[in-house]
């Protein structure tokens, strides 16, 4: 496993359309995060799982925004009926909860959507 | 909560010569801290942490960061840049205990000038 893989890298959109990416986290990895960034600023929170467990929602997360991550392996980050403000980077990344230890997170490329 | 400020939003500097990206935090409990790199149009890659024990922090790539607690800062250093360090670095921090989401800092773009 080389690290975090998300699919795809690229996406264009028309507004109103759904979309939906996918996150393949580092396998040992039980820690699953969803960030979102948007040009000239740093990756901001969006959604957290523990195994399949969704444990905290930013609250830039919209109703029309959901996150699901079944068999605690890969996740989903869907959007529906997309906004021209929906365009970002949507950026995944995982981390192993080895106990009392936390390590650090890990990041995959990123899925940039543009919403035309 | 913990929140970053990084001041600096770009920073030139010649190819050699030192440099030194800034980051200020915010934290009412004890906290870890990250430097993170980004290349165009790719994810963040780890550049060192600080999680606890000597406060001056070596990474990859040369980088070396300290934490000075009593200032509340982190600041990333390297004597001597290379334009293969042309990037966007992003400090970023997290409470130290148990699960605490990671905020990070707006960035500074360096750009090496040859």
């Amino acid at each position: 496993d080389t690290g975090v893989s998300q699919d795809p890298r690229h996406k264009i959109t028309k507004r109103g359309q759904n979309v939906t990416f996918r996150c393949d986290p580092i396998s040992e990895h039980n820690r699953l995060y969803w960030y979102r960034q948007t040009l000239g600023q740093g990756p901001e929170f969006l959604t957290y799982f523990q195994n399949e467990a969704q444990l905290e929602k930013s609250r830039l997360l919209s109703d029309r925004f959901s996150a699901e991550r079944p068999k605690g392996s890969f996740s989903t980050l869907e959007i529906q009926r997309t906004e021209q403000g929906d365009s970002a980077m949507y950026l995944c990344a995982s981390s192993a909860n080895l106990g009392t230890v936390n390590t650090e997170a890990f990041f995959g490329q990123g899925t940039r959507l543009t919403v035309v | 909560a913990q929140s970053v400020t990084q001041l600096d939003s770009q920073v030139p500097v010649f190819e050699e010569a030192p440099v030194e990206l800034r980051c200020n935090y915010s934290s009412s409990v004890s906290v870890y801290l990250f430097w993170y790199v980004q290349y165009p149009n790719q994810g963040l890659q780890l550049l060192l942490k600080y999680l606890s024990g000597s406060t001056l922090v070596k990474g990859i790539n040369g980088f070396e960061a300290e934490f000075n607690k009593s200032q509340t800062s982190f600041h990333l250093r390297k004597p001597s840049v290379h334009i293969s360090d042309t990037a966007e670095y992003f400090c970023a921090v997290r409470g130290s205990g148990g699960y605490q989401k990671v905020t990070f800092g707006t960035g500074t773009k360096l750009q090496v000038i040859p």
